[in-house]
């Protein structure tokens, strides 16, 4: 079946610094990925939408400065956080859309102190 | 906000017992799927039910869409312990591929 690979599962890092989350389609080629952030007992919320080749549509109060969304080809995209601060310690989770369905990555936990 | 509503938000039963968690949305959709997430992990697809359905089943799981009244739920026969986990529901307004919209989400605890 389509697999999904999400890396890194958990980052820590000092506020100020940028972190890399990358998202991989290992047997599928993505033409759409989704970037979503949870909240601890919260729903997904989607951040935005990639198509590659193209720029990423935001969603209305996501910081597209702050959350750089890269899809270079059709299976990978990386979501860069800016100067992350702690109010964006949260679980990110990616989503490829292959054609046959969505497969969502195992998501990335990221702490930020 | 776009996201549906889903209740019970927590639900714990014992092994054995049926499981019910129900679903809203807000506006039409192409079709409906329900997901699973254990704690901090990734999501994992269960169904997806299409809007002219009402009604799948895959193995213990049974979907039903009611789009008069833009609702969804999903149960869970003979429940186990290893059915513990957050199941959401999601919808895409726009066809296959466009974004997903998900619900608020039930925590399901079965005890054993």
């Amino acid at each position: 079946g389509a697999v999904v690979s999400q890396h890194p599962s958990r980052v820590i890092c000092k506020s100020g610094t940028s972190v890399k989350i990358e998202c991989r389609s290992l047997d599928f080629q993505a033409t759409t990925m989704f970037w979503y952030r949870q909240f601890p007992k919260q729903s997904l919320m989607l951040m935005a939408t990639s198509n590659e080749g193209s720029k990423a549509t935001y969603e209305q109060g996501v910081e597209k400065d702050k959350f750089l969304i890269n899809h270079a080809s059709l299976t990978l995209s990386t979501l860069t956080v800016t100067s992350a601060h702690p109010e964006d310690s949260s679980f990110y989770i990616c989503s490829a859309w292959g054609g046959l369905g969505y497969t969502f990555g195992s998501g990335t936990r990221l702490t930020v102190v | 906000s776009q996201q549906g509503e889903e209740d019970p938000q927590a639900l714990s039963i014992q092994e054995g017992e049926n499981a019910t968690m129900n679903c809203s949305y807000k506006t039409s959709i192409n079709n409906l799927q329900w997901y699973r997430q254990n704690s901090g992990r990734g999501l994992v697809h269960l169904i997806l039910i299409r809007s002219n359905e009402r009604e799948k089943h895959s193995g213990r799981l049974r979907v039903t869409l009611d789009t008069s009244k833009k609702s969804s739920s999903l149960l869970i026969t003979a429940s186990r312990a290893a059915d513990t986990a957050s199941y959401f529901c999601a919808t895409d307004y726009r066809g296959s591929g466009s974004r997903l919209t998900f619900g608020e989400g039930t925590q399901l605890t079965v005890n054993p």
